[in-house]
């Protein structure tokens, strides 16, 4: 799966719109775009993830560049509990691939 | 079940001592991954399982520790002569198979070597 790259750290302010890039120049046509989260003492958590299209869940935004080399989660209004780690994963979803977490963001919304 | 179950929630035990780990994927799933996470680190990719194909162990630390999913099912890792750097939070994750899937994860098991 292709490497992604995030930044170390992101904050935002109670009620503001968090967005969190992600570069993943490598990414072949298969793989998918994923992001999780993991809020303190707990396991990861799916949010969204997408192939080409921008998508839109319950939970979140996630914008794609036509090109496929970056793209944006966006959770449109910010609450404390949404102080987590996300991670963002170049993944083909399939047999034979496990997924790889990196570093991820760590993203503090204060109030 | 509503969800991946693992136990114990918490284990201690001495240097040393062999441990087993349990993992209860969601029903159907076909995909099953261990992972470790030590205090204030990232997720570390263990091993992996899909299906009847061969698990890949790449990410297994040292020939102590072993998996294996017994039916398709329940997993269980277990870790041998435990050291105290194998203290940490052991996880468990299972997705289905096929393009388009999500994982979900267990609370994980705390593993504390004294």
């Amino acid at each position: 799966d292709a490497k992604t790259t995030q930044p170390t750290s992101m904050d935002c302010a109670e009620g503001r719109a968090a967005n969190l890039p992600c570069n993943h120049s490598t990414i072949s046509g298969n793989e998918y775009v994923y992001w999780y989260r993991q809020i303190h003492s707990q396991g990861p958590q799916y949010i969204i993830h997408g192939l080409k299209n921008n998508e839109t869940n319950e939970m979140a935004s996630l914008i794609i560049t036509e090109d496929r080399k970056s793209s944006t989660l966006i959770l449109p209004h910010a609450t404390l509990r949404d102080t987590a780690v996300y991670y963002c994963i170049a993944h083909r979803g399939q047999a034979g691939t496990a997924l790889i977490f990196g570093k991820g963001t760590t993203l503090s919304v204060s109030s | 079940g509503a969800g991946v179950s693992q136990s114990p929630s918490n284990k201690v035990t001495e240097k040393g001592k062999d441990v087993e780990l349990r993992c209860d994927p969601i029903s159907g799933h076909t995909a099953l991954y261990w992972y470790r996470q030590s205090l204030g680190q990232g997720l570390e990719f263990l091993i992996y399982f899909q299906g009847n194909s061969a698990p890949d162990k790449s990410g297994l630390p040292s020939d102590r520790f072993s998996a294996e999913r017994t039916g398709g099912s329940v997993s269980t890792l277990t870790i041998q002569r435990t050291q105290q750097e194998d203290s940490a939070v052991y996880l468990c994750a299972s997705s289905f198979t096929g393009l388009n899937t999500e994982a979900f994860f267990g609370q994980g098991t705390r593993l504390t070597v004294v």
